[in-house]
């Protein structure tokens, strides 16, 4: 299994241009979701998703867009890309049940400039 | 909203000593999981050791343990005889029972074990 995948790696994006970040997982996880990281800030959650068709907001949805079509895939829009969306972002996926562990991507760091 | 605190944003331990690394968090519920992550400087988040609040015994895995104070809200981790590659950033987190609930992460503790 490759486990939860993020493309690309790196991104430098243009203040106002648009991009999607791509996610997707092999393990057949209902819960997909995703975080950005700051420093001094922890983990903080974008957007999720608990299957097929259905998505939800976290605690910084703003300038952010979600779908979920499949099961595997979990893309992330930046809609108008702004300085303070420059971060690290992390996708996740895990079982609904039995509160297991989440498994994280790789990760993408991104640059507005 | 659920919050974690970590109140300790670096720390230092010789290679082959041990060190606690503490949490806190704020609930009603009796019922959740709790975790710790570690993020080397690779970037990667890995799951370190994992702790359900219903279970009194507190979760080991190898050098990794856990201090689980239900009443106190209180989920340390100790690391005993610490290596170089335990060398990372730790996170710890909270996340209710309930199917579906998200993940509420600290800011982190950054640990450095110098040789």
């Amino acid at each position: 299994n490759a486990g939860v995948t993020q493309t690309p790696k790196f991104q430098v994006l243009k203040t106002g241009q648009s991009m999607t970040l791509q996610c997707a997982q092999d393990m057949n996880h209902e819960y997909m979701s995703w975080y950005r990281q700051d420093p001094g800030m922890g983990l903080r959650l974008i957007h999720y998703s608990v299957g097929a068709g259905i998505t939800d907001q976290g605690e910084v949805p703003n300038g952010y867009n979600v779908s979920r079509s499949t099961t595997e895939d979990f893309p992330l829009r930046l809609l108008s890309a702004a300085p303070s969306q420059t971060s690290v972002y992390f996708c996740a996926s895990r079982k609904l049940a039995g509160g297991d562990e989440q498994y994280f991507g790789p990760g993408t760091r991104l640059t507005v400039t | 909203a659920q919050t974690v605190t970590q109140s300790q944003p670096e720390m230092s331990v010789q290679e082959a000593e041990t060190v606690t690394l503490s949490c806190t968090y704020d609930t009603s519920e009796n019922n959740y999981y709790l975790f710790w992550y570690k993020q080397p400087p690779s970037r990667q988040m890995i799951l370190v050791i994992r702790q359900e609040a219903y279970k009194q015994q507190n979760a080991t895995e190898n050098r990794f343990s856990v201090n689980f104070q239900k009443a106190a809200k209180s989920f340390s981790l100790k690391i005993s005889d610490s290596q170089l590659g335990d060398t990372a950033m730790y996170f710890c987190a909270f996340m209710y029972s309930n199917t579906g609930n998200q993940f509420y992460f600290g800011t982190g503790t950054s640990l450095t074990v110098i040789p």
